[in-house]
């Protein structure tokens, strides 16, 4: 039984490039979740999908983040034009719907360096 | 206003003593769902425990018990017998209602002393 997996595991690259990430959820999990934690702090909500479709966006995901999970299994989050305030770690989750008990279940995050 | 207040930033605690965490939440939804995280250096994000609005009895697993006073708005983590593999950042959290997105508190960094 593998659980979430994320790749890459770190990151680092130059201002004003584009980076990629991946997450592989459990497999039976409908719901993947996005979120950023930044030193000090708890997790923050990006984005979300059930299945294919991407249901919430938060204000933190500027026009240069874009989410997708084209056949409702991986994901991947593209960030554009990569800015210092971009560094942080990035993490993926995913559950099963079953309504207020829902679970998350989080991968090991990718850390973003953003020199 | 903090959703998720977590007041203690840092904790030092001797093996095997219990140890208390203390998580207050605000929210005028009826139903909601209560969560704690552990997240060693590693970086992962490990669920403990589980609580509902609804539920009678406080949630226990394992090691971990969750004290919830919901007159309060307290879900304290409760760890019996604590271990130096508890030493991480410890994360409450919550769902309200029928939203998704779980909202975190900014964390306890626990050290377990030998």
């Amino acid at each position: 039984d593998t659980g979430v997996s994320q790749d890459p595991r770190h990151k680092i690259t130059k201002r004003g490039q584009n980076v990629t990430f991946r997450c592989d959820p459990i497999s039976e999990h409908n719901r993947l979740y996005w979120y950023r934690q930044t030193l000090g702090q708890g997790p923050e909500f990006l984005t979300y999908f059930q299945n294919e479709a991407q249901l919430e966006k938060s204000r933190l995901l500027s026009d240069r983040f874009s989410a997708e999970r084209p056949k409702g299994s991986f994901s991947t989050l593209e960030i554009q034009r990569t800015e210092q305030g971009d560094s942080a770690m990035y993490l993926c989750a995913s559950s099963q719907r079953e309504g207020i008990q829902e679970t998350q279940y989080f991968g090991p995050g990718t850390r973003l360096l953003v020199l | 206003a903090q959703k998720i207040t977590q007041t203690q930033p840092g904790m030092f605690v001797q093996e095997k003593e219990a140890v208390t965490l203390d998580c207050t939440y605000d929210t005028s939804d009826p139903s909601y769902g209560l969560f704690w995280y552990k997240q060693p250096s590693s970086g992962e994000m490990i669920f403990l425990i589980y609580q509902g609005s609804y539920d009678q009895q406080n949630a226990t697993e394992g090691r971990y018990s969750l004290n919830f006073q919901k007159a309060r708005k307290s879900a304290n983590l409760v760890i019996s017998a604590s271990q130096l593999g508890d030493s991480a950042m410890y994360f409450c959290a919550m769902r309200e209602g029928e939203l998704d997105k779980i909202i975190f508190g900014k964390g306890t960094r626990l050290h377990i002393l030998p």
